[in-house]
């Protein structure tokens, strides 16, 4: 089945120590991208990449931090979480080089206490 | 600075009715607007998506009517239903990454 999987799907955590949370993706797509959704704000861009080894930062990089060192893969780092970046957190992928039609994941919600 | 602009915040409608969602853009580099529908505890999916160079496009019950000179886009639903019942995002994208979202709509189809 062709799909975006995200982990950990629910995560609490304590300020301060360092976070990783997971993107994978089976449909070979070139785009990657994450989001954070908070109410009445959308979803918000933190970074994303065109292709493998390119990452550019989106609205909101701030605290985070990403890699693509293979195709399928796209983790969102969060080096030292702040209560601000408790949200829920989607991932995205892309056929093209562009955001396109967006594939996206289940979520993680995180809450950093 | 906001880049795309969705009104209204929520929406009720009753059922058979038309549900109306409007967005505004400022960007003229953009030339990719889709309508993402997402319902609780689930992912946004694809809903339609339209580009510059046409006025309008319709798939089914839903059509995006498009225009360009006003820098506006919509979302019409017709003969809406329950199941329509969902959060709506309009966002819009261009050549280069990035991917702007409006804030959501949450519909309610009443029956």
């Amino acid at each position: 089945e062709a799909q975006v999987t995200q982990n950990p799907r629910y995560l609490i955590t304590v300020t301060g120590k360092k976070l990783t949370v997971t993107c994978s993706q089976n449909m070979n797509h070139e785009y990657m991208s994450w989001y954070r959704q908070d109410p009445g704000l959308g979803l918000r861009q933190i970074y994303y990449s065109m292709n493998v080894e390119v990452t550019d930062k989106g609205d909101v990089p701030e605290g985070y931090k990403v890699s693509r060192k293979e195709k399928r893969n796209f983790p969102l780092i969060l080096e030292s979480p702040s209560p601000n970046q408790t949200s829920l957190y989607f991932c995205a992928s892309s056929l093209g080089t562009g955001p396109g039609e967006q594939f996206f994941g289940p979520g993680t919600r995180l809450t950093v206490l | 600075q906001q880049q795309v602009k969705q009104s209204p915040q929520s929406l009720i409608v009753q059922k058979g009715g038309i549900s109306i969602i409007n967005c505004a853009y400022e960007n003229t580099a953009f030339d990719y607007f889709p309508w993402y529908q997402q319902f609780p505890g689930k992912g946004p999916a694809l809903l339609i998506a339209i580009r510059p160079d046409v006025s309008e496009k319709k798939e089914g019950r839903f059509t995006i009517s498009f225009n360009k000179s006003a820098k506006q886009f919509s979302l019409h639903i017709m003969d809406s239903q329950p199941g329509d019942s969902a959060t709506y995002f309009c966002a819009a994208s261009g050549n280069a990454g990035k991917s702007t979202f409006g804030d959501g709509t949450t519909l309610t189809v009443k029956p």
